[in-house]
């Protein structure tokens, strides 16, 4: 079936370091894939997207390439911020007629200290 | 907008007792999932509803699980009996056709079995 694996997690970083976090997907068609980040206390909230192979997502300096030939869509941010700790989850979408969900990966969590 | 609302935010009862879960979905919004988030699992998708027809209840983990849609602005999700296995935070998230699949989650439900 279809899956997505997501680095586990804790990851703890210092406020603006580089931050990666990979995802890998198994799909039997031509997913669109996504990221999703929780604030504490809060429920998901759509992070970037991208639908199709070689588009990149961007928000908020996080990025993301969906790469085909390897399957992946790591997202990436080039100097993190405290208020960026949260998890993270890398999703997958194959939609169709009236067969529609997204499969998320176990998520990551993300700690970024002053 | 006021978002995906969710009731209660916390739910705290004893094993064997019914426990109701309550969800509105964003006005117009013609999609609504049900998810359930546990450390070891991550986000599961219980069921999910277009038009407030179950379309999907195949993560519905067993007989004691329940939900219903008796109209386009709220869902229910049942658990009769509920067991100590069952705490979890349970999502609700709605999405409109045609919205590049974004999905909008609600603040969620934390609930706990003794």
């Amino acid at each position: 079936g279809d899956s997505v694996t997501q680095m586990e997690g804790p990851v703890t970083l210092s406020e603006e370091a580089f931050l990666t976090i990979n995802c890998t997907y198994t799909a039997t068609g031509y997913p669109s894939l996504f990221w999703y980040v929780q604030y504490p206390g809060e429920g998901l909230q759509l992070l970037l997207k991208a639908t199709k192979a070689d588009d990149k997502g961007s928000n908020k300096g996080f990025e993301a390439t969906y790469r085909k030939e390897t399957t992946s869509f790591h997202l990436e941010k080039g100097s993190v911020q405290v208020s960026d700790s949260a998890v993270y989850f890398c999703a997958l979408s194959l939609s169709g007629g009236s067969n529609y969900k997204l499969t998320f990966g176990k998520g990551t969590l993300l700690t970024v200290n002053p | 907008d006021a978002g995906v609302i969710q009731s209660p935010r916390h739910e705290v009862t004893e094993m064997g007792q019914e426990v109701t879960l309550r969800c509105k979905p964003i006005s117009g919004h013609d999609y609504l999932f049900w998810y359930r988030q546990t450390m070891m699992r991550g986000l599961e998708l219980l069921i999910y509803f277009n038009n407030n027809v179950p379309i999907d209840d195949s993560g519905m983990p067993e007989d004691r699980f329940s939900a219903k849609m008796p109209n386009a602005s709220f869902s229910t999700l049942k658990i009769q009996p509920s067991e100590p296995r069952d705490s979890a935070v349970y999502f609700c998230a709605s999405r409109l056709q045609g919205s590049n699949e974004k999905l909008f989650f609600g603040s969620g439900t934390q609930l706990s079995v003794l």
